[in-house]
This record gives structure tokens, sequence and C-alpha cells, in this order.
């Protein structure tokens, strides 16, 4: 088990919708990642938080962002759902200066019809 | 955009038969080497993390190597058994960059 939890485990959205998604990281794992898996794909990365703030982003457009808060919980938000939203969405934490050590959550499967 | 081939993209064999796959990446800018062992609905699992050409590391039946010159990892399984069965992700760092490029992943499935 890596310690990292993730919810909803699944849900189905209608395009044009709004989505969070939770993920609840190891106590003291200051920087999330959020990568999503579309059918037949590897994990792409979203974006990177480290202590609230947004710390790097991969070619996803702005409708696609995220919170961190203290409780080492965090959120990644989707606005105007697209089809092709559809996905695995996983988030991964990891210790301070442990850049080698992420902690990968079990993901969230997003639907969008 | 960093292209990570993995193969193959799928494999079938018998238990305690031992295997083999690929992870190919480009070597310019090379940082550093991840191996994630994912099981169907669970959490990826980190398996190895490589850095220094010719690394190999082993981790009970599991081993593997890196070519940075070349830009390959090769991720071996001795004995297979039923409970290898999973998806073995590769993703490189580069330039000192956190961010994961992940393949599209090698599906074993070992046969009782």
């Amino acid at each position: 088990e890596t310690g990292v939890t993730q919810s909803p485990t699944h849900l189905i959205k209608t395009r044009g919708q709004q989505v969070t998604l939770r993920c609840s990281s190891q106590s003291g794992h200051n920087t999330v990642s959020w990568y999503q898996q579309a059918l037949g794909q590897g994990p792409q990365f979203i974006f990177q938080y480290y202590r609230e703030e947004e710390n790097g982003r991969g070619n996803f457009p702005p409708r696609f962002s995220g919170l961190q808060f203290p409780n080492y919980s965090s959120e990644l938000n989707v606005n105007a759902l697209e089809l092709d939203d559809s996905a695995l969405y996983l988030c991964a934490s990891r210790p301070p200066d442990r850049v080698d050590e992420q902690y990968f959550g079990p993901g969230t499967r997003l639907t969008v019809t | 955009i960093l292209n990570v081939e993995q193969s193959p993209q799928s494999l079938h064999v018998q238990e305690g038969d031992s295997t083999n796959f690929t992870c190919s990446f480009p070597s310019s800018n090379f940082y550093a080497l991840h191996w994630y062992r994912w099981e169907t609905a669970k959490s990826p699992e980190a398996l190895f993390v490589m850095t220094l050409n010719g690394d190999e590391k082993k981790k009970g039946r599991i081993s593997a190597t890196l070519n940075t010159k070349e830009g390959y990892s090769y991720l071996y399984i001795k004995g297979s058994q039923p409970e290898d069965s999973a998806t073995y992700l590769c993703a490189p760092r580069q330039g000192g960059s956190e961010k994961l490029v992940f393949g599209k992943g090698t599906k074993l499935t070992v046969n009782p």
C-alpha cells in the first residue's frame, strides 16, 4: 500500500459539466502531482503542486486546475468537461527532498458522456 | 515531447518461465528512469529508480538494467509467478525535472 487514497473511485459526468477529484496524501508529503491516463496510453503529467502553489504544468488547458491543502489533501478540478477527458486520473505525492519517491494513489475513473 | 517506447505491449507466459521487456527513451538530457508495477485496481508500485549508465538493480526475482548512452532499460523477471501478472511501466525523467514521462506499459499475464 502506498498510503495515498483517491475519491471517488468512479464517476460519470455529462459533457460541459464540472468535476472535482480528490487525493489524500501521506502526512508530510508536501508535493503532489496529477496524471491523466487515457485509454491505451501511459499516464500523462497534468501539473504539480508544492506548498499549495502550482509548480509545473504539462500540456493541459487552463480548465484543468488544482488545489492543495495544508492537511496533505488535494483536488483536481476540470471545467467544461469534454468527451476526451474520459480517463483514469492518478495523483502521486512525495515527502520533502525525496524527488525519487513518488507514491501513487489507485486513481479515479472519470467517464464523460 | 519525450518519446518513450515499451515492448512488447503484452506478454503471456507460463508459471516458471523467465521473461524480459524493454523500455526505450531518448538518451539526451537523461536524469533518471523509474520502473513501476501496476496491478489492476491498485496503485502503481515503485520497483526501481535508476540513474547511472550500467546500473543494475534487483528486487527478489525482478531485476533491471540501464543503458543511458543508447537509451534503453531492460526489466527481467526470473521464474514468473501468477502474482507477477501486472502492467509494468517505465518513466524516464529529463534534466532534473520531477515530471515522469510514462510509456504505455507492458502487460504481463502469468498462467498457472
